[in-house]
């Protein structure tokens, strides 16, 4: 167990719709981080927040949204879906960079799988 | 642009021998090399990680080569197990103040056969 848990586990929608997956952070933890895993293939970076600032931004489509809260948990909004957004989506989060002690890991959660039909 | 790649999308060993996962980059920017095991249903899980100004850590069965001058990070794992058998993910990271950007190869599915 990474600490890390997303909701909903599944989930099922229509092309045009909108999802908001979630993400709590391990205890501690103030940066979350999204990726995207299509069709077996690696994992893409979306987006990162550290403590309620976005941080960095990959290849995010404008079509979604992040926004990490207060209490540091995430959500990652997905409107007008397509097909092609069927993807597992992972969430994964890290201590702040420290000197010496931080090898560069990510704890990630289980995963969000979506599927659009 | 990919700029961690992992050519082998399969690998197949028998239990007991040795497992080469080989993965290769691009960026001399990186300042750790990670692998990740990840099994169906499951979020990857941190295996191992190297420094870029090391050349090879070990940690039990599992040792992570980096030939820095080839830009290419290894994982060795021996003896196989078939409790090992699942995708790894080479990751290559890029420290910053607010924390790490990790660049994922495509994976490699092992498989070791009992």
């Amino acid at each position: 167990d990474s600490g890390v848990t997303q909701t909903p586990k599944h989930l099922i929608t229509a092309t045009g719709q909108r999802v908001t997956l979630r993400c709590s952070p391990r205890s501690g933890d103030l940066s979350v981080y999204w990726y995207q895993q299509s069709l077996d293939q690696g994992l893409q970076f979306l987006i990162q927040y550290y403590n309620g600032e976005e941080r960095a931004k990959g290849n995010i489509l404008e079509r979604f949204s992040a926004q990490q809260f207060p209490d540091l948990h995430s959500e990652l909004n997905l409107s007008s879906l397509e097909l092609g957004d069927s993807a597992l989506y992972f969430c994964a989060s890290s201590v702040r960079a420290v000197a010496g002690r931080n090898t560069g890991e990510l704890f990630f959660g289980e995963g969000s799988r979506l599927t659009v039909l | 642009d990919q700029q961690v790649k992992q050519n082998s999308p399969s690998l197949s060993v028998q239990e007991g021998r040795i497992s080469i996962l080989n993965c290769d980059y691009t960026n001399s920017m990186f300042d750790y090399f990670l692998w990740y095991k990840k099994y169906p249903a499951e979020g990857p899980t941190f295996l191992i990680s190297i420094s870029s100004i090391k050349d090879k850590n070990e940690d039990g069965r599992f040792t992570v080569f980096l030939n820095k001058s080839a830009k290419h990070p290894s994982l060795h794992i021996v003896p196989s197990q078939p409790g090992d058998s699942a995708v790894y993910f080479c990751a290559a990271s890029v420290l910053y103040n607010a924390g790490n950007m990790l660049t994922f190869g495509g994976g490699t599915r092992l498989m070791v056969k009992p």
